[in-house]
């Protein structure tokens, strides 16, 4: 079946660049997507690529994805206290409509 | 920028009591979803619409039930409450055509 894997916690100092992976399993995605979520929050749609680009870039965001090994990255450049929460990828499942989320990478950042 | 809301926001409700989780959407959006998140952060879809009068069961069996009689209106709502019962609960609402979901703030529920 349809499955997401993330690593549990990655820890970066300030103004260093985070690098968040992620593997899914569903070859036929169409699209793949980076949620944020804070403390006590819902989850906030950071970005999304279609499964025919390599790359997306936005401000501080890069989205790289590799098709052939199923890996996709979130590259948060001069990371800030304030990007420190919990990171999901989640994938778009073979049920239409309904998203594969990954566990969640807790990004701590470190003055 | 999406409108999403759900209340209440905070519950602490006794064991056996019925409850009903609010969520609305003024985006228009056909399909919506509610997941169950644990404390360890994974989530969990128990219940999603494609539209009005369309539910259906998630992959986490839930004994909470939905409706969905409005498009902007999709509540959830647990018979009798238990402990394990204890969670956050999600709601979200996408469109096409690239599905992405808009996720409302949450709502915190504790069962004593």
């Amino acid at each position: 079946g349809e499955d997401v894997e993330q690593s549990l916690f990655l820890s970066v100092r300030e103004g260093d660049s985070s690098v968040i992976n992620c593997t899914y399993t569903d070859s036929s995605s169409t699209y793949l997507y980076w949620y944020k979520q804070e403390p006590g929050a819902g989850l906030q749609l950071l970005t999304y690529i279609f499964s025919n680009m390599d790359m997306k870039q936005d401000q501080r965001l890069t989205v790289l994805l590799n098709k052939k090994d199923k890996h996709l990255s979130l590259r948060i450049a001069d990371t800030q206290t304030g990007d420190s929460a919990i990171y999901f990828c989640a994938e778009i499942g073979d049920s239409s409509y309904k998203l594969i989320f990954g566990s969640g990478t807790r990004l701590l950042v470190r003055p | 920028e999406a409108d999403i809301y759900q209340t209440p926001r905070y519950l602490v409700i006794g064991t056996g009591k019925k409850i009903t989780l609010e969520c609305s959407q003024t985006m228009g959006h056909d399909k919506m979803y509610w997941y169950q998140q644990d404390p360890g952060m994974e989530l969990h879809l128990i219940h999603y619409s494609y539209g009005v009068n369309s539910t259906e069961k998630g992959d986490l069996s839930s004994e909470s039930t939905v409706s969905r009689i409005r498009t902007e209106h999709f509540p959830l709502t647990l018979e009798s409450a238990r402990p394990s019962h204890t969670s956050q609960y999600l709601c979200a609402s996408s469109y096409g055509p690239s599905y992405e979901q808009y996720f409302g703030p949450g709502t915190r529920l504790t069962v004593t």
